[in-house]
């Protein structure tokens, strides 16, 4: 069971260059989710879905876009790459949030390293 | 705007000490509260918390949640070299959840 997946592990970007950090889960969760963590500054939401074909803006969207088009897969696109854009990504994936708790309890990808130079 | 923050946003103790860590929250839709424990890699789950005044526990960790006053709290009791980590907090509002800053602590030998 491998849980969440993610690649590339490590990435180092050029200002300008495009390219898609790949997440895709064996669980069969309808919630997938995309944060970026900054040293000191905790997790930002950056897209989030609810299912196959349904994306929607978290905290910090802008500079990427996202889609899913599998229950599966959840892939995120950087377009044009800036230094600010320096980070950790973690994909993450829980399961139906429904009833009366609503919980997500998330479980994590390990994480992929981008550095835009 | 939802907010999640978190106090001290780091700590060093020595083994043996308590530490209480906290997290306050003003959100729309609150439906849970969860604490995450971080060491150099993926966050991984310690505490869901939904009802206010009910304890829960694991091992040295205990946590409980003040829906009224809008604030958790994670104690951790006689603390070891091996608690040492970044405590995230965070708040599941329905489809989402988001993060507290985090709290860093160091336990000295």
């Amino acid at each position: 069971n491998a849980g969440v997946t993610q690649t590339p592990k490590f990435r180092i970007l050029k200002i300008g260059q495009s390219m898609t950090l790949q997440c895709a889960q064996d669980m069969n969760h309808n919630y997938m989710y995309w944060y970026r963590q900054d040293p000191g500054m905790g997790l930002k939401l950056i897209y989030y879905s609810v299912g196959a074909g349904i994306t929607d803006k978290g905290e910090v969207p802008n500079g990427y876009n996202v889609s899913r088009s599998t229950t599966e897969d959840f892939p995120l696109r950087l377009e044009l790459a800036a230094p600010s854009q320096t980070s950790v990504y973690f994909c993450a994936s829980s399961e139906l949030a429904g009833g009366p708790l609503g919980a997500n309890v998330l479980t994590f990808g390990a994480g992929s390293r981008l550095t835009v130079l | 705007e939802d907010k999640v923050v978190q106090s001290p946003l780091s700590l060093v103790v020595h083994e043996g000490d308590t530490v209480t860590l906290n997290c306050s929250y003003e959100v729309t839709n609150f439906r849970s509260l969860l604490w995450y424990k971080q060491e150099k890699k993926a966050p991984t789950f310690l505490f869901m918390l939904t009802s206010s005044g009910i304890e829960k526990k694991s091992g040295r960790l205990s946590s409980i949640l003040d829906k009224k006053e809008l604030f958790s709290i994670l104690n951790i009791t006689a603390t070891q070299t091996g608690d040492s980590a970044i405590y995230l907090c965070a708040v599941g509002l329905g489809g989402k959840l988001i993060f507290g800053q985090g709290t860093e602590l160091s336990v000295k030998p």
